[in-house]
């Protein structure tokens, strides 16, 4: 069936940083792709999105490809801040089975001044 | 504009009582979707509903756990004779028709349940 795999975490690191944080999945079809973001005692909200193959999804200096050729939905930020400390899901809307998406387990993402 | 609320945040029960989680979607919204988040683990598809309507259950737990989605008022998780294992954040997910807006789903804050 459809899932995601990303990066274990925890990831941690220092302000100004790369991050990269590695998703690939399997699917039927022509998922819709999506990273959510979920800050500390609250719900997850959506950060961005790509619903076909080379596109890109970026928001608040994130961005991730669609790159069905790898199956991969890497999120990636150029300079992270003390600001983007979240828990960060990768997950995919199956095109087949309507409007269930599959998550990931999550990565733990802590960055430190 | 609210957006998915979730309530109460916190819940604790003991042993064998009953534990109601409530989710009023987004205005507009008419799909609904709870999750469940065990410690240290990633959001588990429990179920998605409609108007008085289930459409997937496969993710609920065969007994213990119910839900619903009235015509009128929340959607409503219902787990009878709770165990220690049911302590989880519950989140609920609304969405309006994923053809046609953003394709994404709007979550609450969740609530989390201890059973102690």
């Amino acid at each position: 069936g459809d899932s995601v795999t990303q990066m274990e975490g925890p990831v941690t690191l220092s302000e100004e940083a790369f991050l990269t944080i590695n998703c690939t999945y399997t699917a039927t079809g022509y998922p819709s792709l999506f990273w959510y973001v979920q800050y500390p005692g609250e719900g997850l909200q959506l950060l961005l999105k790509a619903t076909k193959a080379d596109d890109k999804g970026s928001n608040k200096g994130f961005e991730a490809t669609y790159r069905k050729e790898t199956t991969s939905f890497h999120l990636e930020k150029g300079s992270v801040q003390v600001s983007d400390s979240a828990v960060y899901f990768c997950a995919l809307r199956s095109s087949i089975a309507g409007n269930q998406f599959y998550f990931g387990t999550g990565t733990s993402l802590t960055v430190i001044p | 504009n609210a957006g998915v609320m979730q309530n109460p945040r916190h819940l604790v029960r003991r042993r064998g009582q009953e534990a109601r989680l409530r989710c009023s979607p987004m205005k507009g919204h008419s799909h609904v979707y709870w999750y469940r988040q065990l410690p240290e683990e990633g959001l588990k598809f429990m179920v998605y509903l409609q108007k008085e309507n289930i459409i997937d259950e496969s993710g609920m737990p065969k007994e213990r756990f119910s839900a619903e989605f009235p015509k009128e008022g929340p959607s409503i998780l219902r787990i009878q004779q709770v165990v220690r294992g049911d302590s989880a954040a519950y989140f609920c997910a609304s969405s309006g028709d994923l053809n046609t807006g953003s394709g994404g789903y709007t979550f609450g804050s969740g609530t989390r349940l201890t059973v102690v």
